[in-house]
């Protein structure tokens, strides 16, 4: 049962061009959603996140979309830069209520950003 | 140290032996978390210490997985009788309250197990 779910597996995009990274999933309790971003042989590191009550998060080059509605969100990247190819994971956590951290991932989506 | 360390960062055993997974948190750091991440799949929570208590173990997948934690510092991982479905990247991460997803906690590079 993957209440988190990252459906493209991989993604391929040209240098300067948007990437754009999506996630679904199920359990109506989560507010709370996260990127992260793992390299090759490192942690997965903190990128974005963004709560239910909103639907726009922005970080430079990073914005983040929920659609609640819809059980989606988006990773937006713009401009992409050969530095972003790693694997993304999204995260999802139900703040609201006792929650401690305890995160639920996706299966992660490969990003290839081409010179 | 600067980051959460864990060690040691490959480890490759026979099936039915045990293994013990080291994990060093950030100095400070009340919460910790344990994860694994086995091929071509997410993260999987597996347990979670508030100073030295497990509030939360729901994540361990059987008996044969036990976790430790002691000063409120580093914690141990233990798989006894390994299978090879125990093959997995075994990921530590930590944050300075409960609740750091917030603003997300730091993970260590992992532990690549392979159970052979």
């Amino acid at each position: 049962d993957q209440q988190v779910k990252q459906n493209s597996p991989s993604l391929s995009v040209q240098e300067g061009r948007i990437s754009i990274l999506n996630c679904d999933y199920t359990n109506s309790m989560f507010d709370y959603f996260l990127w992260y971003k793992k390299y090759p042989a490192e942690g997965p590191t903190f990128l974005i996140s963004i709560s239910s009550i909103k639907d726009k998060n922005e970080d430079g080059r990073f914005t983040v979309f929920l659609n609640k509605s819809a059980k989606h969100l988006s990773l937006h990247i713009v401009p992409s830069q050969p530095g972003d190819s790693a694997v993304y994971f999204c995260a999802a956590d139900n703040a609201g209520g006792t929650s401690y951290g305890k995160l639920t991932f996706g299966q992660g989506t490969i990003l290839t950003v081409h010179p | 140290g600067a980051g959460v360390s864990q060690s040691p960062s490959n480890k490759v055993t026979e099936k039915g032996k045990d293994v013990e997974l080291r994990c060093d948190p950030i100095s400070g750091h009340t919460a910790l978390y344990w994860y694994r991440q086995r091929l071509g799949q997410g993260l999987e929570f597996l347990i979670y210490f508030q100073g030295n208590s497990a509030p939360d173990k729901s994540g361990l997948p059987s008996d044969r997985f036990s976790a430790e934690r002691t000063g409120e510092s580093v914690s141990t991982l233990t798989i006894q009788r390994t299978q090879q479905e125990d093959s997995a990247v075994y990921l530590c991460a930590s944050s300075l309250v409960p609740g750091g997803s917030f603003g997300g906690y730091t993970f260590g590079s992992g532990t690549r197990l392979t159970v052979v």
